[in-house]
């Protein structure tokens, strides 16, 4: 079946640092792949998203491309800041949404 | 504006109490999904509906059940509430179509003494 691994946190950066947290997957079709960010307290967030192979997703800084040949969708920001520390959640759908077991991310200033 | 709500936000209350959660949207999508998640952590799929008078279980299994009699009104019900319900509730929706993100609910955190 499908899945999602997604690297474990928490992960603890300062402010202006780049933040990579990888992402892979298996999946039996062509899934599309998402990110999506939960702020603390409230439901998760589309962050971005990609439908297909070589497509980049990017939104607020963030960045990933949808790698067939490795199976991944690692997720980039060169420079965070510290309203981006949040859980993020790595997704792909193919018939329904399976998710990563997530990873808090908190950026001190 | 269309989006998707959830009530109560908070709820406390004791055990075997009856307890309904609502969740509504109102941007016409055919799918409507609950998952139970601890702050922070992995959500799993509790239960999950593709259309009016369609409902079916989830990943996780729940002693919470679901009703879906209008498109945009998918509500879960716990007939006998127990601290092991402790959790945060999340609902999505999302369109028809294959391959399409859902759009998540602010969530219910609901506490059971």
């Amino acid at each position: 079946g499908n899945s999602v691994t997604q690297m474990e946190g928490p992960v603890t950066l300062s402010e202006e640092a780049f933040l990579t947290i990888n992402c892979t997957y298996t999946a039996t079709g062509y899934p599309s792949l998402f990110w999506y960010v939960q702020y603390p307290g409230e439901g998760l967030q589309l962050l971005l998203k990609a439908t297909k192979a070589d497509d980049k997703g990017s939104n607020k800084g963030f960045e990933a491309t949808y790698r067939k040949e490795t199976t991944s969708f690692h997720l980039e920001k060169g420079s965070v800041q510290v309203s981006d520390s949040a859980v993020y959640f790595c997704a792909l759908n193919d018939y329904k949404l399976s998710f990563g077991a997530g990873t808090t991310v908190t950026v001190r200033a | 504006e269309a989006d998707i709500y959830q009530t109560p936000r908070y709820l406390v209350i004791g055990t075997g109490k009856k307890i309904t959660l609502e969740c509504s949207q109102t941007m016409g999508h055919d799918k409507m999904y609950w998952y139970q998640q601890d702050p922070g952590m992995e959500l799993h799929l509790i239960h999950y509906s593709y259309g009016v008078n369609s409902t079916e279980k989830g990943d996780l299994s729940s002693e919470s059940t679901v009703s879906r009699i209008r498109t945009e009104h998918f509500p879960l019900t716990l007939e006998s509430a127990r601290p092991s319900h402790t959790s945060q509730y999340l609902c999505a929706s999302a369109p028809g179509t294959h391959y399409n993100e859902q759009f998540f609910g602010p969530g219910t955190r609901l506490t059971v003494l």
